[in-house]
């Protein structure tokens, strides 16, 4: 019931633009995003509530496809303080007040 | 405002024995949550609570106990501590269940030699 997060792993150079993606095999009530520099705690980006919609701040947006179940988030124009790990973190349509159930993250290095 | 606090940041433990790892929260959250996170991996639930009384199992609770007598403080008990507890332990808290965000603890690095 985990969330299957896609890549594991990405290196970037500045400026490029990179991609991750969260699925699920049940329906989905929301999905969180979370980076986690090495050593700290996560650090919450966003949130998508079931309704196909796109979040996003600064160069960090999300989208969420309802139908799919999925959530992608991109990542525009990275900077090296991008680097780290990002966890999507699912709430299941179905389960009521089960907390987030995390996926295995993505591991994100960007180099200059 | 203090938000999520967890104490000790480090701490080795020889296998057998047991401690306890302290959260406390200051903003008034109904919901509190232990996380365990390996290296490599993703964040799995130990325990949760809905409320100061509740507590309820997560995916992963055996060798663990917790307690919530107030509001603030939720602790984590380690009895017995085995090698397969080494890891880091955060601790979380939010408003409500639903489409909240959770404010994460600074964690607990343990090891258990």
């Amino acid at each position: 019931q985990q969330p299957v997060q896609s890549p594991q792993a990405v290196i970037l150079r500045e400026g490029e633009d990179a991609v991750i993606n969260c699925s699920s095999s049940k329906a989905l009530y929301s999905v969180h995003w979370y980076r986690q520099k090495h050593g700290e705690a996560p650090i919450f980006l966003m949130i998508l509530l079931k309704g196909g919609e796109q979040k996003g701040h600064d160069k960090i947006s999300a989208s969420f496809n309802e139908k799919k179940q999925q959530s992608s988030l991109y990542l525009t124009a990275s900077q090296l303080s991008y680097s780290g790990t990002y966890f999507c973190g699912t709430e299941y349509l179905a389960s009521g007040n089960t907390p987030l159930v995390f996926g295995k993250g993505t591991r994100l290095s960007v180099i200059a | 405002n203090a938000g999520v606090t967890q104490t000790p940041k480090f701490r080795i433990l020889k296998i057998g024995q047991s401690m306890t790892l302290q959260c406390a929260q200051d903003m008034n959250h109904n919901y509190m949550y232990w996380y365990r996170q390996d290296p490599g991996m993703g964040l799995k639930l130990i325990y949760y609570s809905v409320g100061a009384g509740i507590t309820d199992k997560g995916e992963v609770p055996n060798g663990y106990n917790v307690s919530r007598s107030t509001t603030e403080d939720f602790p984590l008990r380690l009895e017995l501590a085995a090698p397969s507890q080494t890891s880091v332990y955060f601790c979380a808290s939010n408003l409500r269940s639903r489409g909240e965000k959770l404010f994460f603890g600074s964690g607990t690095q343990l090891s258990v030699l």
